[in-house]
């Protein structure tokens, strides 16, 4: 089957470093996406990655491990902002995206 | 428009009625897609369209129905809406599809009685 793990919550605080995981089991692999989602609104590409290895955007970097299934999302100088839910998704063989459940990112004073 | 706007922003329907939720973009995208949001649970995608006049079933597709004429609409229909259909819908659309990013809607809040 195809499956998407990633931490239901994750609290950092102000100013700090904080790594979100995820794990993915998907018939195929195309590559994996990074996607912020602010309560009751809709989600925003943050990065994609297909090759292994740390991409990074300014404060935002990702990672990817094809071989073990694995990447991670790594955000830096965390600013209130950035309070929000982060959604991993895999993209199939079939190029449909599989979606994670999303992790919720509570950013503390 | 700019981007991709759905309609209606919430609405409450009753059991057995029937109702369209509109999707257009202006970016000329080919591809599009139907998703719903459930707490708790990932996005789910309902139906998509690799390009005008080609549509295809997600992953859960039962009790939906889409129509895409020509680039910019994609609307999703619900024959005979049921209590379960309650979820957050989001419309979205990429260039090519595949690997390319996707834009999203602002979602339709949708409750059925």
């Amino acid at each position: 089957g195809q499956n998407i793990d990633q931490p239901t919550e994750m609290t950092a605080t102000e100013g700090a470093i904080v790594q979100i995981n995820c794990t993915y089991q998907t018939s195929g692999f195309n590559g994996l996406f990074w996607y912020q989602q602010h309560a009751g609104e809709a989600p925003t590409f943050l990065s994609y990655n297909v090759l292994d290895g740390l991409e990074e955007k300014g404060r935002f970097s990702s990672f990817l491990s094809r071989s073990k299934g694995y990447s991670y999302l790594l955000l830096k100088e965390l600013q209130m902002k950035d309070s929000a839910s982060y959604l991993c998704a895999g993209l199939d063989s079939n190029y449909q995206l599989i979606w994670g459940a999303g992790t919720k990112l509570i950013i503390k004073p | 428009i700019a981007g991709i706007t759905q309609a209606p922003t919430s609405q409450i329907l009753a059991a057995g009625r029937r109702m369209t939720l509109r999707c257009t973009q202006d970016m000329r995208h080919n591809a599009m897609y139907w998703y719903r949001q459930d707490l708790g649970l990932g996005l789910r995608l309902i139906h998509y369209s690799n390009t005008a006049g080609t549509t295809g079933k997600g992953e859960v597709p039962d009790g939906y129905s889409v129509s895409r004429a020509n680039t910019d609409d994609f609307p999703l229909t619900l024959a005979s809406a049921v209590p379960s259909q309650t979820s957050v819908y989001f419309c979205a659309s990429s260039p090519q599809g595949g690997e390319d990013e996707q834009f999203f809607g602002p979602g339709t809040r949708l409750t059925v009685l």
